[in-house]
C-alpha cells in the first residue's frame, strides 16, 4: 500500500494562532483523505481530495492536495479549542493506511 | 440508522487467552479494516478485506487473525500469540479503492473502538 509520512507529531498554539499539518508521499497518490480524532474518541472523516492541486475550504479550514499528488496540507486560521485533537492524514487505496498524526494542543 | 459498531466497549484479558473483538457493519461496504492504536500514537493497519472471504495481512499481523464469512461481520481474534496486546482497536469500513493510481476509494466509517487491556 501507499505511504504517507506527516509532520509535525505535536503542535501547541495559543489560541487564535494557525496550525498546519502536513503529508509527504514518495509515490503519486490516488487521493488523500483527513480525519480529526478527538482525546479518547474515533477518527472522524473531514475531507478527500482526488484532483492535482485541488484546495478545499470548510469554514476555518483549507485542505490542498499538491500538483504533483505527492503531498497535502491541512491549515486552520485561528485555532479554537476546539480544534483540539489529532489530525491524520489517510491514503485509501488497495489498502487505507494513515500517517502517524499531527497532535493539537490550544491554549485558551 | 447506517453504521459500524464495535464490541465490547472495554475487554480485559488473562494472559494467555484469545478474545475476540466483534465488529459489524450495515452500510454495504465490501471493504473493511482493523488498526491497533497505542496511547499517543498512529493508527497501525492489522488486517484487512476488500471482499467476503478475502483478507490481507497488515503491518502488524503477527498475533491476531482474522475472518470474513460475511460482508457485515469482520471479527478480529487477539491470540495468546501477541505479546503485548493491551491497546485501543478500531474497525473501519469503506468503498475500497481498486489498487491503481487514480481509483481510491471512499471515506472509511470508524466503529467506537474497543479498548483492551490485559490483567
Amino acid at each position: 500500500g501507499q505511504q504517507v509520512m506527516q509532520i509535525p507529531q505535536y503542535q501547541h498554539v495559543q489560541e487564535g494562532e494557525d496550525f498546519t499539518t502536513y503529508c509527504n508521499s514518495s509515490t503519486t497518490l490516488s487521493n488523500i483523505q483527513w480525519y480529526k480524532q478527538r482525546p479518547g474518541g474515533h477518527p472522524v472523516f473531514l475531507i478527500q481530495l482526488v484532483k492535482s492541486g485541488e484546495v478545499k475550504k470548510q469554514k476555518r479550514l483549507t485542505f490542498q492536495f499538491g500538483e504533483a499528488k505527492k503531498n497535502s496540507s491541512l491549515h486552520i486560521t485561528a485555532t479554537q479549542t476546539t480544534d483540539v485533537g489529532t489530525y491524520f492524514c489517510a491514503v485509501n487505496n488497495n489498502d487505507m493506511r494513515f500517517g502517524a498524526g499531527t497532535r493539537l494542543t490550544v491554549k485558551p | 440508522d447506517g453504521g459500524i459498531t464495535q464490541s465490547p466497549k472495554y475487554l480485559f484479558r488473562k494472559e494467555g487467552q484469545n478474545v475476540t473483538l466483534s465488529c459489524e457493519q450495515n452500510l454495504n461496504h465490501d471493504a473493511m479494516y482493523w488498526y491497533r492504536q497505542d496511547p499517543g500514537q498512529g493508527l497501525r493497519l492489522i488486517y484487512y478485506s476488500q471482499i467476503v472471504n478475502d483478507f490481507q495481512k497488515g503491518d502488524i499481523a503477527e498475533g491476531y487473525s482474522v475472518s470474513r464469512e460475511k460482508k457485515e461481520s469482520f471479527p478480529l481474534t487477539v491470540t495468546s500469540a501477541q505479546k503485548n496486546p493491551t491497546a485501543f482497536y478500531l474497525c473501519a469500513s469503506s468503498i475500497p479503492g481498486q489498487g491503481r493510481v487514480g481509483v481510491g476509494g471512499t471515506e472509511a466509517f470508524f466503529g467506537q473502538g474497543t479498548r483492551l487491556t490485559v490483567v
